[in-house]
């Protein structure tokens, strides 16, 4: 089964409110993920949390990691149209290792 | 900079035809390469990934195989496509460590 799986599986909100998303895991981890993709397009990095960090925050992103509950969340704040895409989350395999796993994702769209 | 070139952006082919992607990379020496497919609305499925010259991990068996004849070239091939080969084929490259992958902007695959 997915290592990561991101909750919920759609997402539309109007411009200017905040979108959250959710991503569980099974497994130990060394880091979390997350990725956006434009549709039809290749993954762009958003950032990186590592698993003795909590919180970590980029512009308008603020990711949360709870190792406890082997999941973390996404919020993008004051969202903006440009923001629509598919939102990933990825872990590794806890021993380092070169590979990871990415969940479904989520479709956030932002309408103006 | 690092660079990363994915070609084509769009192919159709026949059951039974041969398949080549090529991937290059380039402004690094020596990455990790990685190509995943995607169906549609799904994540990202890692087929093959490799960290070396000649060096190819399979992920999943599959009528699908890739090499590496160069340091920064990621071919992936196949002697006789399925219907089930369509589907959106993405090459990304990392640093061992760093955990961070780049993706190239994808080729989508249609077998008809």
């Amino acid at each position: 089964s997915q290592q990561g799986e991101e909750d919920p599986q759609a997402l539309s909100i109007q411009e200017g409110e905040n979108a959250t998303m959710n991503c569980s895991y099974k497994t130990s981890i060394n880091n979390l993920q997350w990725y956006r993709q434009n549709s039809g397009r290749g993954l762009v990095h958003l950032i990186l949390i590592r698993s003795n960090e909590r919180e970590k925050h980029s512009g308008r992103l603020r990711v949360t990691l709870d190792t406890s509950k082997k999941s973390s969340s996404l919020l993008i704040t004051a969202s903006r149209a440009a923001d629509t895409a598919s939102y990933f989350c990825a872990t590794d395999n806890g021993d380092y290792g070169q590979n990871f796993v990415f969940g479904p994702g989520t479709r956030l769209s932002v309408l103006p | 900079s690092q660079t990363i070139h994915q070609w084509p952006a769009t192919l159709v082919q026949p059951v039974g035809s041969p398949l080549s992607l090529e991937c290059t990379v380039e402004g690094t020496s020596n990455p990790n390469l990685y190509w995943y497919r995607q169906a549609a609305g799904r994540g990202l499925q890692l087929l093959f990934y490799s960290v070396g010259i000649g060096q190819i991990s399979s992920e999943v068996p599959q009528n699908l195989s890739a090499s590496r004849p160069q340091d920064r070239q990621f071919i992936l091939s196949s002697k006789k496509l399925l219907l089930s080969d369509s589907g959106f084929y993405l090459c990304a490259w990392g640093r061992g460590g760093k955990n961070i992958q780049y993706f190239g902007a994808g080729t989508r695959l249609s077998v008809l």
